[in-house]
């Protein structure tokens, strides 16, 4: 079945220093979403890529979706303890059906001060 | 800004119980969502409806039942809590098929002992 896998599923790093985590699906993805979610708290939404070969910037992360619609990242440029959290990457299912999503597993991100 | 709201933040309830887990929103959204976060296991769809008494399941229904009388309100039904349903369950809802961006809930935490 559609899967959307994502790597790495930790990441510890000093405060300053820049992260990146990677989202592959399975299938090809009309598009993607991206959530953060804090320690205790609930997902919220980051950003939403359409297009292909997309790259959005907001503040110091940057998101990605590559031009086959399959993969998608994104990269924290020097980390803040801020940052710290799950990140999700989502895409809708392929079974006609937009109203739904597939979710990786998330990258939880630690950062040391 | 959108606002969903979960009736309880943290239950403990007895194993056998019938357990309510109440959520609304308040953005007209049509569809709405209940979800279970387990550490490691990511975000896992119960069911999911579209509409006022429509409903779908999701990836793990089992011991699980919904109710959507109003557009608004979405119930989630453990209809004999066990101790495997020990978990966080999170609300979310979404405007429309091609307005899919996700809105989650706090979260409730229930314990069954």
């Amino acid at each position: 079945g559609q899967q959307v896998m994502q790597i790495p599923q930790y990441q510890h790093v000093q405060e300053g220093e820049d992260f990146t985590t990677y989202c592959n699906s399975s299938t090809t993805l009309s598009n993607i979403q991206w959530y953060k979610q804090r320690p205790g708290g609930h997902p919220v939404f980051l950003i939403q890529l359409v297009k292909s070969g997309e790259v959005k910037k907001q503040k110091r992360l940057t998101f990605q979706f590559g031009e086959a619609k399959k993969n998608s990242s994104l990269h924290i440029t020097a980390t803040q303890t801020t940052d710290v959290g799950t990140y999700f990457c989502a895409g809708p299912t392929n079974a006609g059906n937009n109203r739904k999503l597939i979710w990786g597993l998330g990258t939880s991100l630690a950062v040391n001060p | 800004d959108v606002k969903v709201t979960q009736s309880s933040r943290y239950l403990v309830k007895r194993t056998g119980e019938k357990v309510f887990l109440e959520c609304v929103q308040d953005m007209d959204h049509e569809n709405m969502f209940w979800y279970r976060q387990d550490p490691g296991l990511g975000l896992r769809l119960i069911y999911f409806s579209y509409d006022v008494k429509m409903k779908e399941k999701g990836d793990i229904p089992e011991g699980y039942s919904v109710s959507r009388e109003k557009k608004e309100r979405f119930s989630l039904i453990l209809e004999s809590a066990s101790t495997n349903q020990t978990s966080m369950y999170l609300c979310a809802s979404s405007f429309t098929e091609t307005r899919n961006t996700i809105y989650f809930g706090e979260g409730s935490w229930l314990t069954v002992v």
